[in-house]
């Protein structure tokens, strides 16, 4: 039981660029969600879903994009990097989306040169 | 939507001491407060959560109160000790919708 997986631990990018950060679960965990963290400004969310094929925004969801096609799978794409982006990205998962606990992946940071 | 606001941003204590960290919310809806542990270059991993029908709830040295009426939560830890020292977050989630809103955070340092 690996929990929730991300993927790239590290990246830089140029203005511009595009990527995906993958996130995946084996816990069958219905809600899964993406979050930033910037320093003094704690996490906050991007972009959440509560089962396949629904997806919904968070707080800060500019320039992110999300699908679920699958239970395990949530990867969030930045279709054109900004500096502004530059930050560290939890994907986070619970068994449903009023179970309470988030279980966390290991973050993913992104610097965008 | 929802806004919490966590204090102090930085606290300093000696091992053994007690440490309060205190969160106000601005919601109503909100009904349901984790607070959340993140040890330096780790993933935040949640240590105590309450529910707005509760008012008090205690795991060992770890406690969390809730006023719903003043909109305000508190962690207290009581025999702080170094493996305390972490970065600390409250948060809030309305009951009718997935955006769950967290504080800036708290930085603690247990002092040995």
């Amino acid at each position: 039981n690996a929990g929730v997986t991300q993927t790239p631990k590290f990246q830089v990018l140029k203005t511009g660029q595009s990527m995906t950060l993958q996130c995946a679960q084996d816990m069958n965990h219905e809600y899964m969600s993406w979050y930033r963290q910037d320093p003094g400004m704690g996490l906050r969310l991007i972009h959440y879903s509560v089962g396949a094929g629904i997806t919904d925004q968070g707080e800060v969801p500019n320039g992110y994009n999300v699908s679920r096609s699958t239970t395990e799978d949530f990867p969030l794409r930045l279709l054109s990097a900004a500096p502004s982006q530059t930050s560290v990205y939890f994907c986070a998962s619970s068994y449903r989306e009023s179970a309470g606990e988030l279980f966390f992946g290991e973050g993913s940071r992104l610097t965008v040169l | 939507g929802e806004n919490v606001e966590q204090h102090p941003s930085t606290l300093s204590v000696q091992e053994g001491d007690s440490a309060v960290i205190k969160c106000t919310y601005s919601d109503s809806a909100s009904n349901y407060f984790p607070w959340y542990k993140q040890e330096l270059g780790k993933r935040p991993q949640l240590i105590i959560d309450i529910r707005s029908n509760v008012g008090e709830k205690k795991d060992q040295r770890i406690a969390v109160t809730l006023n719903k009426t003043a909109k305000h939560f508190s962690l207290h830890i009581t025999e702080t000790q170094p493996e305390d020292s972490a970065v600390y977050f409250c948060a809030a989630r309305p009951f009718n919708n997935n955006d769950m809103r967290f504080g800036a955070g708290t930085r603690l340092t247990v002092k040995p």
